[in-house]
């Protein structure tokens, strides 16, 4: 069993509606929690981090961490066909372990 | 400082024949990660150093690889006598805490 699990998908929306990312993970020890946005033939690009359980939000994307279920969770409001993209969780121990990612295609 | 850089962005080469990459991190940044990743899956973890160095090394890592990084600053990942299936994306990341994982282009390798 992997460390993190993350449906690859791939999502296709169409814009303007609210999209769901999820990721669970196995290991208590991670710390910091995070959402990453790759584009194709490109480097994963922050985008939140969190640490403790709850909400984070940043203009239209929130992230939830729930660390008793070991599951965290990125919305995307007002989705635009620039946010398509694959995303990735990942979690921090000392290093960082990602999910698979998730391809995203919003469609106009 | 306009992020991380590595070079090349694209290496093909023979199999069997050893290849270089390089990458030069955010300049205040002390912690220097390597990756890899292959199509449809997420980056996976080879190597990290902290200053110059070498704290961790994934069981990902054979003896074909080697990574450094002297006197703190750029990091080179060697791989000696290439296979196919070390065909991939080669990323390095550096960060100053543990949140700022800031990552660069990678460096796409083609074993043919």
């Amino acid at each position: 069993q992997k460390e993190v699990e993350q449906d690859p998908g791939p999502l296709s929306v169409p814009e303007g509606a609210i999209v769901s990312l999820n990721c669970t993970y196995s290991n208590s020890a991670f710390q910091y929690f995070m959402w990453y946005r790759q584009y194709s033939r490109k480097g994963p690009e922050l985008l939140m981090y969190t640490y403790s359980s709850g909400n984070k939000e940043d203009g239209r994307f929130t992230a939830q961490v729930d660390k008793s279920s070991k599951y965290i969770s990125l919305f995307i409001r007002d989705s635009q066909p620039s946010d398509s993209a694959t995303y990735l969780c990942a979690m921090e121990n000392e290093k960082l372990t990602f999910g698979t990612g998730t391809r995203l295609t919003i469609i106009p | 400082d306009t992020g991380v850089s590595q070079d090349p962005r694209h290496k093909i080469t023979k199999r069997g024949q050893n290849v270089t990459f390089r990458c030069d991190p955010i300049s205040e940044h002390n912690r220097l990660y390597w990756y890899r990743q292959t199509l449809g899956q997420g980056p996976e973890f080879l190597t990290y150093f902290q200053n110059e160095a070498q704290l961790e090394k994934s069981r990902l890592l054979s003896d074909r690889f080697s990574a450094e990084r002297p006197k703190g600053s750029f990091s080179t990942l060697e791989i000696q006598r290439t296979e196919q299936g070390d065909s991939a994306m080669y990323l390095c990341a550096s960060s100053l805490d543990r949140t700022g994982y800031t990552f660069g282009s990678g460096t796409r390798l083609t074993v043919v």
